[in-house]
């Protein structure tokens, strides 16, 4: 079955680095997404990574897929204030038409 | 490019009444389109995926007769929630997939539903 956790929530300081954590059970996920809610608005798709990776980075955004342990996390690297919001890991499944399941996701709140 | 728009963004009802939310893809073709709500502080429950010209395909525990889904073209999918409730009461949330093969899903900026 598919079931995917994260912590619920995060707080770090301007400037210092996030990781954010995900862990997935379906061993068939074929990619595993990060994506941004902010308050009262729809899913913004930050990054992605094929489930034959073990990272990805973009920017200031770096993805570690660890597969044995079905563990993905993302990292930001000098956190802003305007990185504030929810932040959901997803994974499709191989063979299951693309449809996503989403993590419980995880309140990333950055102080000054 | 691959916006997706969702229109009303909010909306409130009387209980026992029907609402109508639209999903539209503005700068592509969306073969596939699929409807997710979202509880308060809570993640996004995948309702259905509808595929454009077919019937829609629900998700287990959703009521098909009264989370009702068209999608008549390939850029604009409705969820029409009939005899609403007020625990009906969510953030309705659609997303578009451009091709069959395409990994990549286009979320709208969901829709305020409040039953009264």
């Amino acid at each position: 079955g598919e079931d995917v956790e994260q912590s619920l929530f995060l707080s770090v300081r301007e400037g210092d680095s996030s990781v954010i954590n995900c862990t997935y059970t379906d061993s068939s996920s074929t990619y595993l997404y990060w994506y941004k809610q902010e308050p009262g608005a729809g899913l913004q798709l930050l990054t992605y990574i094929f489930s034959n990776m073990d990272m990805k980075q973009d920017q200031r955004l770096t993805v570690l897929l660890n597969k044995k342990d079905k563990h993905l996390s993302l990292r930001i690297a000098d956190t802003q204030t305007g990185d504030s919001a929810i932040y959901f890991c997803a994974e499709s499944i191989r063979g299951g038409g693309n449809k996503l399941t989403f993590g419980t996701g995880t309140q990333l709140k950055v102080e000054l | 490019g691959a916006v997706v728009s969702q229109h009303p963004s909010w909306v409130i009802c009387k209980s026992g009444t029907s609402v109508k939310i639209e999903c539209r893809s503005l700068d592509f073709q969306a073969t596939t389109m699929f409807w997710y709500r979202q509880f308060p502080k809570q993640s996004l429950m995948l309702m259905a995926t509808s595929n454009e010209g077919s019937k829609a395909t629900y998700e287990q525990g959703v009521e098909k007769d009264k989370f009702l889904i068209n999608h008549a073209s390939l850029t604009l999918s409705t969820l029409t929630v009939t005899s609403a409730h007020p625990e009906d009461s969510s953030f309705y949330i659609c997303s578009a997939r451009e091709g069959a093969s395409s990994y990549e899903q286009y979320f709208g900026p969901g829709t305020r539903l409040t039953v009264t």
